[in-house]
């Protein structure tokens, strides 16, 4: 199947702080990205869908300033926490559509965050 | 709000013996259905999917059936081996319009392989 990349894989980081995941197809072109979160042994929420060169989609529920979504590339998604809080330690995956491929989305490997 | 379900949080199934993993959806607009394994600490892998104008698809060792009329989704895994030991999502897709889109995921169902 495609790749997708996640980076990091881990990151900490204090109260206050924001923190910048990004997300990479690399095998193929994604005009549409999605973000979810996922807590200890539960499934996984959507958080938002990313649309290259337009704003993204957020959920009901989803602070859009908290959250900030940038898809500037048809390869590259990125998910900033802004002034983070424990609460929001999780752990956030991205996922890409694949055109050539049935519109299959594809996962990267997920960011842990932990917020002291 | 209408969600994914699942029949069984955990499955436990000796090695080699065939594995069925069974799911409830309750959106009757949701047109394409998709199977995840998931390894702990890792993202989802791609399994198998199907549309829903397909009652049925098979992948290598897997199996999907899809029953519209009772809203029932089930992915069938032969020859169960120890690498297959991951917890499972069923997952649908909802057409909504207006930028929004993305995946609703189940709970999820643990499957444990016994030696």
């Amino acid at each position: 199947g495609a790749v997708v990349s996640q980076h990091p894989s881990w990151v900490i980081c204090k109260s206050g702080t924001s923190v910048k995941i990004e997300c990479r197809s690399l095998d193929f072109q994604a005009t549409t990205m999605f973000w979810y979160r996922q807590f200890p042994k539960q499934s996984l929420m959507l958080m938002a869908t990313s649309n290259e060169g337009s704003k993204a989609t957020y959920e009901q529920g989803v602070e859009k300033d908290k959250f900030l979504i940038n898809h500037a590339s048809l390869t590259l998604s990125t998910l900033t926490v802004t002034s983070a809080h424990p609460e929001d330690s999780s752990f956030y995956i991205c996922s890409a559509r694949d055109p050539q491929a049935r519109n299959i989305q594809y996962f990267g490997a997920g960011t842990r965050l932990s917020v002291l | 709000g209408e969600s994914v379900g699942l029949h069984l949080p955990t499955l436990s199934v000796q090695e080699g013996d065939n594995s069925i993993i069974n799911c409830a959806y309750s959106n009757s607009a949701s047109d394409y259905f998709i199977w995840y394994k998931q390894e702990s600490g890792k993202g989802p892998q791609f399994i198998i999917d199907i549309r829903s104008n397909m009652d049925k698809r098979q992948g290598q060792r897997v199996t999907v059936l899809l029953n519209k009329t009772v809203k029932h989704l089930s992915l069938q895994i032969a020859a169960t081996q120890p690498g297959d030991s991951a917890v499972y999502f069923c997952a649908e897709n909802t057409p909504r319009g207006g930028g929004a889109d993305g995946l609703t995921f189940g709970k999820g169902t643990h499957l444990i392989i016994q030696p």
